[in-house]
């Protein structure tokens, strides 16, 4: 059972452009939500994170949005620029858990010059 | 600040022989290690989680006696993979999580490709 939903598979846009990816959750006991970017052969590294007693969190040139009552949020890229070009990883921590963290499947996003 | 290294980052190795992976948090003392495996175009799934001085814990349907984990330090987690086989060709990821900080933040590290023939 996929605990992570993300979608889409993957994104095009063209530089400036804003790319959204969303995710959906079912497990009410997630407590944060991160996102990561990964780039091809390296390990992931964090984007931005947010909880769920917040609704908006932006650093930098990506927001995330959250919206608890639907179980769901997303990220926005601001700006987007080629070098952004990478997978995008949803995941989410469930408090008590030993901190583990359940993966959405990613969204590879290309920005085209 | 908080950076995690995988050593080999890259390692070829023949059916049937054993290989040994590290991790190391470098400039902290991680409480809790995590080993992920990534198969190509696809996402991280969790294989262990791991506490220094006790045994791993083990996801569902991942071998202990083939993915032997020891985590003997605050600063080091070796993912040994026994009796490797083509199958096991993967891309393993460890992260850390710090004593002090914020506990729900985990440090990844560069991963290991491993490539089995």
């Amino acid at each position: 059972q996929q605990q992570v939903k993300q979608s889409p598979q993957s994104l095009i846009v063209q530089k400036g452009g804003i790319p959204i990816i969303n995710c959906a959750y079912e497990n009410t006991a997630f407590d944060y939500f991160p996102w990561y970017q990964q780039f091809p052969g390296k390990g992931p590294a964090l984007l931005i994170a947010i909880r769920p007693d917040v609704s908006e969190k932006k650093e930098g040139r990506f927001t995330i949005s959250f919206n608890k009552s639907a179980k769901q949020f997303s990220l926005h890229i601001m700006d987007s620029q080629p070098g952004d070009s990478a997978t995008y990883f949803c995941a989410a921590r469930s408090g008590g858990s030993n901190y583990k963290l359940t993966f959405g499947k990613g969204t590879l996003l290309t920005v085209n010059p | 600040g908080a950076v995690v290294s995988q050593h080999p980052s890259r390692v070829i190795c023949k059916s049937g022989t054993s290989v040994k992976i590290e991790c190391r948090s470098l400039d902290f003392q991680a409480t809790t290690m995590f080993w992920y495996r990534q198969f190509p175009k696809q996402s991280l799934m969790l294989m262990a989680t791991s506490n220094e001085g006790s045994k791993a814990t083990y996801e569902q349907g991942v071998e202990k006696d083939k993915f032997l984990i020891n985590h003997a330090s605050l600063t080091l987690s070796t993912l040994t993979v026994t009796s490797a086989h083509p199958e096991d060709s993967s891309f393993y990821i460890c992260s850390a999580r710090e004593i002090q900080g914020n506990p729900y933040e985990q440090y990844f590290g560069p991963g290991t490709r491993l490539t089995v023939t």
